[in-house]
């Protein structure tokens, strides 16, 4: 089992480009949830997925955006980036929802996106 | 949202027993987190407790829960070398549909 699988692990775009980051749920997962954690900070929680609809939301403009496949993959898409988007951006994989979608989440290794 | 707050720095020595000690805000909060990062790794879940308890023990760890002082801790016994990384302490509840909430992360020094 190759766990939750982050691609990139690192980039590098320019302020003003797009990025988009991947991610593979652990096999048996369908819920996927995205976290910015920036420099000396804990993870923010962007957004979940699950059934290929959001549905929760953090304090995150709509620059960010994503999707979930059929196959319970997910993007994370960033807009117009700023320097400030510069942090790891980590996935994790559960089961289901509520609770127990953070109860048994398991975290991929994260890109680290570097704006410039 | 909510605050979640940790000392930022703790040193022990290998053998010792450490106490990394969390604060929270949200009296709604329903599980409390502790997470461990590894440089370059992601997140480990370590353990988690549900507000209704008071105490939960999981082989060297052991969280500590005081829900009226809004306070948790993580003690780990005979800390070694390896447990060097950083600790976060989490919360969620029904009000966020559950969503992490994390504070900033205690780093974890273990010297032989």
């Amino acid at each position: 089992d190759a766990g939750v699988t982050q691609s990139p692990t690192h980039l590098i775009k320019t302020r003003g480009q797009q990025v988009t980051l991947r991610c593979s749920p652990k096999s048996g997962h369908d819920t996927v949830s995205w976290y910015q954690q920036a420099l000396g900070q804990g993870p923010q929680f962007i957004f979940q997925y699950y059934e290929e609809e959001e549905r929760q939301r953090g304090n995150f403009p709509d620059r960010f955006s994503g999707h979930q496949f059929p196959n319970y993959s997910s993007e994370l898409n960033v807009n117009a980036l700023l320097l400030g988007d510069s942090a790891l951006y980590l996935c994790a994989s559960s089961s289901g929802q509520g609770a127990g979608a953070y109860t048994e989440a398991f975290f991929g290794q994260g890109t680290r996106l570097t704006v410039v | 949202g909510e605050d979640v707050e940790q000392s930022l720095f703790l040193s022990v020595r290998e053998g010792d027993s450490s106490v990394i000690n969390c604060t929270y805000t949200d009296s709604s909060s329903t599980y409390l987190y502790w997470y461990k990062q590894e440089p370059g790794a992601g997140l480990q879940l370590l353990t988690y407790i549900f507000s209704n308890m008071d105490m939960k023990q999981d082989q060297r760890l052991t969280v500590l829960l005081n829900k009226k002082d809004k306070h948790l801790s993580l003690r780990i016994a005979d800390t070694q070398t390896g447990d060097s990384a950083i600790y976060f302490c989490a919360e969620s509840n029904s009000n966020s549909g559950y969503a992490l909430n994390f504070g900033k992360g205690t780093s974890l020094l273990v010297t032989p």
